[in-house]
């Protein structure tokens, strides 16, 4: 089976960075990517990584490292709006169907 | 562009009611179409995926099935809901080069 492990919660300050792990197990594994999910809306796609080495999207970057089965995703130059839980989804199968961690909830103070 | 579309958005639903989920997909052919489910506070559970025309494949067991009649037309149905059916359902398919998926708005299904 397929398993993704990330913090359930990270507190930080506006204007701070902060750093989000994601570990995975999966098969035919294909790549890491990275949600972001606003309360009662739908998540919607921040970056992908399919070779090892690091992503720059503005202010949000994401790190994977195959050979540790292991990637993030930095914050930086945190805003309130950021406030939101943050998934990382591993992609493997025929289909290449995206296997979800269990979020990590990203609360931003003033 | 490519745009995915669910209906309806909330519904509330007596259990042992029958159950129908819609989700479109415009501005492409024949894709990938995934059905996943998010109960509340949790992380996203897929449920079924297709890839084609009448080609359905299930990921976990359980009271809800799914079909694509069309091409670009993924269906979640029950025949009985169960209190545990409630949650956030969310239809996506593939975008792009890469493995990514996009999300449609998703239905808020609330069984009582």
């Amino acid at each position: 089976g397929q398993s993704l492990e990330q913090p359930s919660e990270v507190t930080a300050v506006e204007g701070a960075i902060v750093q989000i792990n994601c570990t995975y197990q999966t098969s035919g594994f294909y790549g890491l990517s990275w949600y972001q999910q606003h309360d009662g809306g739908a998540p919607t796609f921040l970056s992908y990584n399919a070779l090892d080495g690091l992503e720059e999207t503005g202010r949000f970057s994401s790190f994977l490292s195959r050979s540790d089965s292991y990637g993030y995703l930095l914050l930086q130059e945190l805003q309130m709006k950021d406030s939101a839980s943050y998934f990382c989804a591993a992609a493997s199968g025929s289909a290449r169907q995206l296997t979800f961690g269990s979020g990590t909830q990203l609360t931003v103070l003033p | 562009s490519q745009t995915i579309h669910q209906w309806p958005a909330t519904l509330v639903q007596p259990v042992g009611s029958p159950l129908s989920l819609e989700c479109t997909v415009e501005g492409t052919s024949n894709p990938n179409l995934y059905w996943y489910r998010q109960a509340a506070g949790r992380g996203l559970q897929l449920l079924f995926y297709s890839v084609g025309i009448g080609q359905i494949s299930s990921e976990v067991p359980q009271n809800l099935s799914a079909s694509r009649p069309q091409d670009r037309q993924f269906i979640l149905s029950s025949k009985k809901l169960l209190l545990s059916d409630s949650g956030f359902y969310l239809c996506a398919y593939p975008q792009g080069a890469g493995n990514t998926i996009y999300f449609g708005e998703g239905s808020w299904l609330t069984v009582v």
